[in-house]
């Protein structure tokens, strides 16, 4: 089936320590973006990507890195420079590129990082 | 920047009652597209309904339906005869235009809870 696949669901980091979050699609769809999600402050974003090679910071980028070698992936990478990380972290991809498509964001089932 | 804000954390509504989700965005744009995302306990985001911010005629899917008022920046979400698996968070989300990939700015989101 078509759709967006994220992983780990659970992640546990102790301080100090890098981890990286994976999202892949197979929805062939141009674009991609990372949302952090916290209670009370619905969707913030941190990274999206337009097109393969490409991506621009969103709000919340600092302590944050992406990459984007494969239209199929657009892994994150939580670094130690991010103060708060314990977060839900939410992947999605849309096609809109083109002008096609209804702007309509596809989900991933997130994951969720918790700072020991 | 755009911005979006869902007035009310938290609401109750009995089951197949009416519920009305309010949404009110700021921008100074004239073409934008405005949506409603439900994310049930499950975490999983799923698109509840879509706006064009050209068309006048207000969208609806099944019990779903908004409305749409333009002038007064407004995007309210009526739920009728609400079902016990509409308990979930509802969140606003604004796109500027799907040509380019804009990312959509969300609101808090509201809580909602069916009860029996």
């Amino acid at each position: 089936d078509g759709g967006i696949t994220q992983s780990p669901k659970y992640l546990f980091r102790k301080e100090g320590q890098n981890v990286t979050l994976s999202c892949e699609q197979n929805l062939n769809h141009d674009a991609m973006y990372w949302y952090r999600q916290d209670p009370g402050q619905g969707l913030r974003l941190i990274y999206y990507s337009q097109i393969v090679n490409d991506f621009q910071k969103g709000d919340i980028a600092e302590g944050y890195s992406v990459s984007r070698e494969k239209k199929e992936s657009f892994p994150l990478t939580v670094t130690s420079a991010q103060k708060n990380p314990t977060a839900f972290y939410l992947c999605a991809s849309s096609d809109t590129g083109t002008g096609r498509g209804t702007g309509e964001l596809f989900f991933g089932e997130g994951s969720r990082l918790t700072v020991l | 920047a755009q911005t979006v804000t869902q007035s009310q954390p938290e609401m109750s509504v009995q089951e197949a009652e009416t519920v009305t989700l309010s949404c009110t965005y700021d921008t100074s744009e004239n073409n934008y597209y405005l949506f409603w995302y439900k994310q049930p306990p499950s975490r999983q985001m799923i698109l509840v309904i879509r706006q064009e911010a050209y068309k006048q005629q207000n969208a609806t899917e099944n019990r779903f339906s908004v409305n749409f008022q333009k002038a007064a920046k407004s995007f309210s979400l009526k739920i009728s005869d609400s079902q016990l698996g509409d308990t979930a968070m509802y969140f606003c989300a604004f796109m500027k235009t799907y040509v380019g990939n804009t990312p959509l700015v969300f609101g808090k989101g509201t809580r909602l809870s069916v009860i029996a």
